[in-house]
């Protein structure tokens, strides 16, 4: 267990609000990601962060944002949702530069 | 052209059976491989990481080659519990990069 806890777990929402989804993890680790997953598509990172305040963009950031304000929440926002952006969610951790990455429990957005 | 590619499946294997399944990457700069195991509606754990040598984890066998870019999983005496979804995974030494094969989905029969 990786000590990452993903919040909300479900969520349905109408195209054009905000959302924020929360990554939390109790351990420390620098390295966290966001992932969205699609039938067809796999696992495609959307952002990750290497440390407090410090994030980069991954293959499907449009329409994305997040925040990294403390070493354990990395925030997702969706500034105004799409029905694209229906998908699950997962946060993952990476302990260190070798090393693989563990994931959270995933979150299941539906945007009507 | 995707960066990793897997072949769907799906697989349906009798139990005790062994079954192996491939996954060829396209950058040959890749420089980390593994193989995850994701069940129904739960999120992708770590099977195994896979080394240049081979490894061996009980009854799962990781191989790579990357001359031809792919990377092996064999599972022998499958178990019904083995039924799951097995995803590829490549990553990058520069970028922080990892990118996820589609899965392959495999269910043994009793």
């Amino acid at each position: 267990d990786a000590g990452i806890t993903q919040s909300p777990r479900h969520k349905v929402t109408e195209t054009g609000t905000p959302v924020t989804l929360r990554c939390h993890q109790t351990e420390n680790h620098r390295y966290m990601y966001w992932y969205r997953q699609d039938p067809g598509h796999g696992l495609r990172l959307i952002h990750y962060s290497y440390g407090v305040k410090d994030t980069d963009k991954g293959e499907v950031s449009d329409g994305y944002s997040v925040s990294r304000s403390k070493t354990e929440d990395f925030l997702l926002t969706l500034e105004s949702a799409t029905s694209s952006q229906t998908s699950v969610y997962f946060c993952a951790i990476r302990l260190g530069w070798a090393d693989t990455q563990y994931f959270g429990p995933g979150t299941r957005l539906t945007v009507l | 052209r995707k960066e990793v590619e897997q072949d769907p499946g799906p697989f349906n294997v009798p139990e005790g059976a062994t079954v192996a399944f491939n996954c060829t990457y396209s950058n040959s700069a890749s420089q980390s491989f593994f193989w995850y195991r994701q069940d129904c509606r739960k999120e992708p754990k770590l099977l195994m990481s896979v080394y240049s040598s081979g490894n061996e984890d009980g009854r799962f066998t990781a191989q790579l080659n990357r001359a031809s870019q792919y990377i092996s999983l064999l599972i022998r005496d499958s178990k019904l519990s083995d039924s799951a979804t097995y995803l590829c995974v490549v990553g990058y030494d520069t970028g922080n990069q990892f990118y996820f094969g589609t899965g392959t989905s495999l269910t043994v029969i009793p």
